[in-house]
């Protein structure tokens, strides 16, 4: 079983649009985070929620909103999406936001055309 | 966001050759330092935890060693093998709980 798992893996898409990344972990872990991995492929902290709370949120574009319904899931909506959003999103979860081993999805490659 | 810094960005290196990067972080209010291994087209995989000052972990043939006082740890790679190809990343935490990942170090070892 995938430990922490995200859908779509590749999509791609039309500028303007508005599209979903769902996230999904089945660790027990309260803590659910979203990374962007920049041009430079670096890796970026975007969002992190701990039981389902907003605990960190970095300067990110409102078009980008997490939700979480429970805290085995963390959603990612990006509304009016723009060529610049073209990346990949990691989402991850660990067992409290205090220090632990960040455990991470398989990653989805987002393209806007 | 803590200042973290890895050095160097890139590395290449020979096959057998033994290499070590840098990470260095705020020593003020440490918690945890993690190392993980970030392979293309994959996700990242943790491979150490350190807390204590003077903390070594080791896996296979690859260390890590913590200096809290001065806020830095090495990360050594002895006999490196092409399949250690990849960016590996150090992600301190503060005692807030805020964990920080650096920029990377990215490795390539030629057969």
């Amino acid at each position: 079983d995938t430990a922490v798992s995200q859908t779509p893996k590749y999509l791609v898409t039309q500028m303007g649009n508005d599209k979903s990344i769902k996230c999904e972990q089945n660790l027990g872990h309260d803590t659910m985070y979203w990374y962007k991995q920049d041009s430079k492929k670096f890796l970026k902290i975007m969002f992190s929620y701990n039981n389902k709370e907003l605990i960190i949120n970095e300067t990110v574009p409102n078009r980008f909103s997490p939700k979480s319904p429970d805290k085995a899931h963390l959603n990612l909506h990006i509304n009016s999406l723009e060529l610049g959003d073209s990346a990949v999103y990691f989402c991850a979860s660990s067992p409290s936001h205090s220090g632990n081993t960040i455990y991470f999805g398989e990653g989805s490659w987002l393209t806007v055309v | 966001i803590l200042n973290v810094e890895q050095s160097p960005q890139s590395l290449h290196v020979q096959e057998g050759d033994s290499t070590n990067f840098t990470c260095s972080f705020p020593s003020s209010n440490f918690y945890a330092l993690h190392w993980y291994r970030w392979e293309t087209a994959k996700s990242p995989e943790a491979l150490f935890v350190m807390t204590l000052n003077g903390d070594e972990k080791k896996k296979g043939r690859i260390s890590a060693t913590l200096n809290t006082k001065e806020g830095y740890s090495y990360l050594y790679i002895k006999g490196s093998q092409p399949e250690d190809s990849a960016t590996y990343l150090c992600a301190p935490n503060t005692n807030a709980g805020k964990s920080t990942f650096g920029d990377g170090t990215t490795l390539t070892v030629k057969p």
